[in-house]
């Protein structure tokens, strides 16, 4: 079964400083991997999706995330941080060996400090 | 394209009463799934339909939950005798036709709170 580890619960970091925001996963197949925000009270939005090809894709927002297979990771980054980012980030993996489903992880709860 | 849309925002119901929560998808997404999360976690799956036809249900969609698509379009997620355990966000999603099956895009989620 797959799944997907978010190491930090909760993150703080400086407006303007650069962030980095960890995800491991495990699929047995080639993964299909997204990364979602989600604000209070709201729903997901798609960051930025992995499918296949060039390992470093690049989202909204300004956001980038590189998938490394040997590491099963697929790290999220911002080079810097708006305050208008903290929010609580989700990463998630699907795949053909997946159905129709998307595992989450737990969440990483980011905060910005002004 | 108004996105995906879910009705009501907020249940709070009593212990043992049934509660019903609409979506409605993108337009001509013929791919819906429904997710529950509960405080502080991330999204589980619950359901997916493909146009009318329910083909996949978690483990976690008891006997008490039943969801329905009867024209490919809305779908509604229905809670029988609900308890307390069954508060959460219950969130819908669709993805589009030709689009890869796990690529989807969230409703802004029902909040259910049982007392």
């Amino acid at each position: 079964a797959q799944s997907v580890t978010q190491p930090d619960i909760h993150i703080t970091v400086s407006e303007g400083a650069s962030l980095e925001l960890r995800c491991n996963y495990s699929y047995g197949a080639t993964p299909y991997l997204f990364w979602y925000v989600q604000s209070p009270g709201q729903g997901l939005q798609l960051l930025l999706k992995y499918f296949s090809g060039d390992t470093l894709v690049q989202g909204i927002k300004g956001f980038e995330a590189e998938f490394k297979r040997s590491q099963s990771s697929f790290n999220l980054r911002k080079p810097s941080v708006h305050w208008s980012d903290a929010a609580e980030y989700f990463c998630a993996v699907g795949g053909r060996n997946a159905g129709n489903m998307l595992t989450f992880g737990g969440g990483t709860r980011l905060m910005v400090k002004p | 394209d108004t996105g995906v849309s879910q009705n009501p925002r907020h249940k709070i119901t009593k212990r043992g009463q049934n509660v019903t929560f609409r979506c409605d998808p993108i337009s001509e997404h013929n791919r819906l799934y429904w997710y529950r999360q509960t405080l502080g976690q991330g999204p589980e799956f619950l359901t997916y339909f493909q146009n009318e036809a329910q083909l996949e249900k978690s483990r976690l969609l008891s006997d008490r939950f039943s969801a329905e698509r009867p024209k490919g379009s809305f779908s509604t997620l229905e809670i029988q005798r609900t308890e307390q355990g069954d508060s959460a966000m219950y969130l819908c999603a669709s993805s589009p036709v030709g689009g890869v099956v796990t690529e989807a895009f969230f409703g802004q989620g029902t909040r259910l709170t049982v007392v």
